[in-house]
């Protein structure tokens, strides 16, 4: 079993919608989370970063962490053609590695 | 902001020759950096950590006489591909993480990335 488990997708929604993704994780040492974005043959680029359990919002972007079920999501509301990319959560323990979902795809149609 | 570059951005060389990649730290310190590389349609896959003034730190499979790793500063990092092969051609990604200052210290910040191509 994976550290951290993602849907790879592909993921297409209609310009306007809210976007759920998430990742699961198994290690009870991961504190920290983020969320990347990754366009084509680019680095990936950090949205968002929590430490704690709970919600966290920034913009159109809404990190959530429920550390009790292991269980991480990101939301993107009124969702833009702009926002087709690949989500990779990530996590770590202190001083630890990255640990990386596989990446979500997303398309968002206009 | 926390801006990591990389140079080159992309390169095509010759089998058997060698290829130095530089990621540097723009407005932050990094003790620590790190070398990945991505394969199509995949996640990133951890090459070796680097910090500042000592030895890098290899993956399990990564060959460290192969891919050397220099950190001569705490804001510049480079990864030479010695010999370099088709095999080796990847996108190589390298990030950065804080020395100090605001509450991300865990977190890593990516350079643009480097597409190197082995014919």
């Amino acid at each position: 079993q994976k550290e951290v488990e993602q849907d790879p997708g592909p993921l297409s929604v209609p310009e306007g919608a809210i976007v759920s993704l998430n990742c699961t994780y198994s290690n009870s040492a991961f504190q920290y989370f983020m969320w990347y974005r990754q366009y084509s043959r680019k680095g990936p680029e950090l949205l968002m970063y929590t430490y704690s359990s709970g919600n966290k919002e920034d913009g159109r972007f809404t990190a959530q962490v429920d550390k009790s079920s292991k269980y991480i999501s990101l939301f993107i509301r009124d969702s833009q053609p702009s926002d087709s990319a690949t989500y990779l959560c990530a996590m770590s323990a202190r001083g630890g590695k990255l640990i990386f979902g596989q990446g979500t795809e997303l398309s968002v149609k206009p | 902001g926390a801006v990591v570059s990389q140079h080159p951005s992309w390169v095509i060389c010759k089998s058997g020759t060698s290829v130095k990649i530089e990621c540097r730290s723009l407005d932050f310190q990094a003790t620590t950096m790190f070398w990945y590389r991505q394969f199509p349609k995949q996640s990133l896959m951890l090459m070796a950590t680097s910090n500042e003034g000592s030895k890098a730190t290899y993956e399990q499979g990564v060959e460290k006489d192969k891919f050397l790793i220099n950190h001569a500063s705490l804001t510049l990092s480079t990864l030479t591909v010695t010999s370099a092969h088709p095999e080796d051609s990847s996108f190589y990604i390298c990030s950065a993480r804080r020395t100090s200052g605001r509450g991300d210290l865990e977190t890593q910040y990516f350079g643009p990335g480097t597409r190197l191509l082995v014919l």
